[in-house]
């Protein structure tokens, strides 16, 4: 395991339902990322946190919510998703943000289809 | 023009075969290059990493950096049917903000 673990793995919902996706990481790490993974489309960076402060919000429609109460725990916030936000959403941590070799450990994802 | 292009495939060789899977980049200001292994059902992993022009080999896998030409590469020797999955490369610059190729699926057949 690569200690960073997603929860739920798979989640179908309505348009009109609310959810939340859960990540925790077990690296000690203090930056924490979502990334929205689509088929043969490059990984999409959507939000970034760095000591639990959000460094980058990568216009990213209001319906995505994050929250990290501290540096260990990661929450995407779901509500009114229109079938295209489909995929895979990725939690990632590393030692730091904004550093240019920073390396990234990625958790298993959870797999989001919109009906 | 994409900052990354990444052949997606798919590319499916024999067990043994030498693998070479490559992205061009248009930003000359990209320093670190990496490559992340993606299996099935799992997130990507850190595979290889570089800096620099020039040749990182560590087992099989040997990953090489071309700045004159925007271009890398990660090859595989001695392929495994293990060594199936989506590779994704990445690279970043001082901003710090990774940039991914849309990855390229591998299938090795024993």
């Amino acid at each position: 395991e690569t200690g960073v673990t997603q929860t739920p793995r798979h989640l179908v919902m309505g348009m009109t339902n609310k959810k939340s996706l859960k990540c925790e990481q077990h690296l000690g790490h203090n930056a924490m990322y979502w990334y929205k993974q689509s088929a043969k489309k490059p990984l999409e960076l959507m939000f970034v946190y760095n000591f639990k402060e959000q460094t980058e919000n990568n216009s990213v429609p209001s319906r995505f919510s994050p929250e990290c109460p501290n540096s260990s725990h990661l929450f995407l916030h779901l509500h009114t998703l229109q079938p295209e936000d489909s995929a895979l959403y990725l939690c990632a941590s590393s030692q730091s943000a904004g550093q240019p070799n920073e390396k990234l450990f990625f958790g298993s994802g959870t797999q989001l289809s919109v009906l | 023009q994409k900052e990354v292009e990444q052949d997606p495939g798919p590319l499916s060789v024999p067990e043994g075969a030498i693998v070479s899977l490559n992205c061009t980049y248009s930003n000359s200001a990209f320093q670190y290059f990496m490559w992340y292994r993606q299996y099935s059902r799992k997130g990507p992993e850190l595979l290889m990493y570089t800096y620099s022009s020039g040749n990182k080999e560590d087992g099989r896998f040997t990953a090489q950096v071309d700045k004159s030409s925007k271009y890398i590469s990660l090859f595989i020797r001695d392929s495994q049917p293990s060594d199936s999955a989506t590779y994704l490369c990445a690279m970043g610059n001082q901003g710090g903000k990774l940039i991914f190729g849309q990855g390229t699926e591998l299938s090795v057949k024993p």
